[in-house]
């Protein structure tokens, strides 16, 4: 089983729809969990932070599920400019180099 | 602050050369990553540093090597580039605050090895 592994997509929605991403990560003992954005040929940058708790950054929630290993990303009122892939990443511990998935890609239209 | 910096931004060399990555960080972040990124394969580690003077090896490492002299700079060489080599480099620094750990991400290298 893979490390960080997402539904490579892609995802092809019209603006203003609801889309969820998921993703699943194999090591029980990961402690820190994020979405990271990366749009074409440029680098990733961090989205947001996931929490047990659950988190919500304007049209974006993320949450986690640590019994069934699971983080999910849902982004409401879909954008042209959400158009990226959105990479989930793990952490082991806090410090350690993160685990990245290989991405999901989405694509917004008018 | 420029934030991570990645020099250079392109580079061609030929089998058999070699060439130094060089990655700058202005955020004193203690931990530096180098990544690499291929298509379908995602981002893998090369090697990280936890803290000046100290590295790692990560899950791709190699054929490359790396050096921390300085808490603000990260080097990643090729002693001898392969075209296996083509790729996409990316050098990351990371904090540790009380409520998580971030890292961000410098604008990469396109390495083509012919």
């Amino acid at each position: 089983r893979k490390e960080v592994e997402q539904d490579p997509g892609p995802f092809n929605v019209p603006e203003g729809a609801t889309v969820a991403f998921n993703c699943t990560y194999s090591n029980s003992a990961s402690q820190s969990f994020f979405w990271y954005r990366q749009d074409c040929r440029k680098e990733p940058k961090l989205l947001m932070s996931v929490y047990s708790s659950g988190n919500e950054d304007g049209r974006f929630t993320a949450q986690l599920n640590r019994a069934s290993q699971y983080i999910s990303l849902l982004i409401r009122d879909s954008k042209l400019s959400d158009s990226a892939t959105y990479l989930c990443v793990v952490g082991p511990q806090a410090g350690t180099a993160l685990i990245f998935g290989k991405g999901t890609t989405l694509s917004v239209s008018s | 602050n420029a934030g991570v910096t990645q020099t250079p931004k392109f580079r061609v060399l030929k089998t058999g050369q070699s060439m130094t990555l060089l990655c700058a960080q202005d955020m004193n972040h203690e931990y530096m990553y180098w990544y690499r990124q291929d298509p379908g394969m995602g981002l893998r580690l090369i090697h990280y540093s936890v803290g000046e003077g100290t590295t790692a090896k990560g899950e791709v490492p190699d054929g490359y090597n790396v050096s921390r002299l300085k808490k603000q700079n990260f080097l990643l060489g090729l002693e001898s580039a392969a075209p296996s080599q083509t790729s996409v480099y990316f050098c990351a620094s990371g904090k540790l605050t009380s409520a998580a750990y971030e890292q961000y991400f410098g604008p990469g290298t396109r390495l083509t090895v012919t």
